[in-house]
């Protein structure tokens, strides 16, 4: 079974410092990718950044940045000199071939001024 | 350009009634999703189909019905609404891919209400 872990239920971190977002996963499948999704109060949810698990390099997208470590399962998401519209729901999410889709439990980030 | 459009944005009905929420996607892609996010913000895919096949059932009630006129359409009909049905319903698409990379592009949510 697929699953997905992100252990932050809530997060604070200071206006234009860095903050990492935890997430774990755990597949037997060798295929499968990496997202995280910003989900602000408005509701909408917003792409990030993707990671492939044959990717050799870590993504970045601008201040997004997602630290993945294969051995240990992991896909940290980096923000670098937070904002205050940073504030949000971030998910992780897990895709595998057959489109399957599977989210994290989700960590609220609040950004303080 | 509106690239994942769902209708209603907002519905709030009876216990016991049928509705139905309306998705549309105009970027092309073959494959197309439900998913439920409920209180607690847990988000759930329900159904995915494929060029107007399903391909994914989620465990869901059988009172949860897709339907895929096209592959640009993707409609949900729930029959008997139960207050547990109060939830925020996302529409998605993406390509089919094989390898991990499908990208969800969402629609802007169904807040259901069930009084």
């Amino acid at each position: 079974a697929q699953k997905i872990t992100q252990t932050q239920p809530g997060m604070f971190v200071q206006e234009k410092e860095a903050v990492t977002l935890d997430c774990t996963y755990d597949t037997s499948d060798p295929s499968y990718g990496l997202f995280w999704y910003k989900q602000p109060s408005s509701g909408e949810m917003i792409f990030l950044i993707y990671q492939g698990s044959y990717d050799q390099q870590n993504a970045t997208e601008g201040r997004y940045s997602l630290n993945f470590q294969k051995a240990r399962k992991s896909a940290n998401l980096v923000i670098s000199a937070s904002q205050l519209g940073d504030s949000a729901m971030y998910f992780c999410a897990m895709s595998f071939t057959g489109n399957q889709f599977y989210f994290g439990t989700g960590t609220s980030l609040t950004v303080i001024p | 350009d509106t690239a994942v459009s769902q209708t209603p944005k907002y519905l709030v009905t009876q216990m016991g009634n049928d509705k139905s929420i309306k998705c549309e996607q105009n970027l092309g892609h073959d494959t197309m999703y439900w998913y439920k996010q409920d209180s607690k913000k847990f988000l759930k895919i329900m159904f995915s189909y494929n060029n107007k096949e399903l391909i994914i059932n989620e465990t869901v009630p059988n009172r949860f019905s897709p339907k895929s006129p096209d592959k640009a359409h993707l409609n949900l009909h729930i029959n008997s609404l139960e207050l547990g049905d109060s939830a925020v319903y996302f529409c998605a698409s993406s390509r089919m891919s094989s390898g991990g990379y499908n990208e969800q592009f969402f629609g802007p949510g169904t807040r259901l209400t069930v009084l």
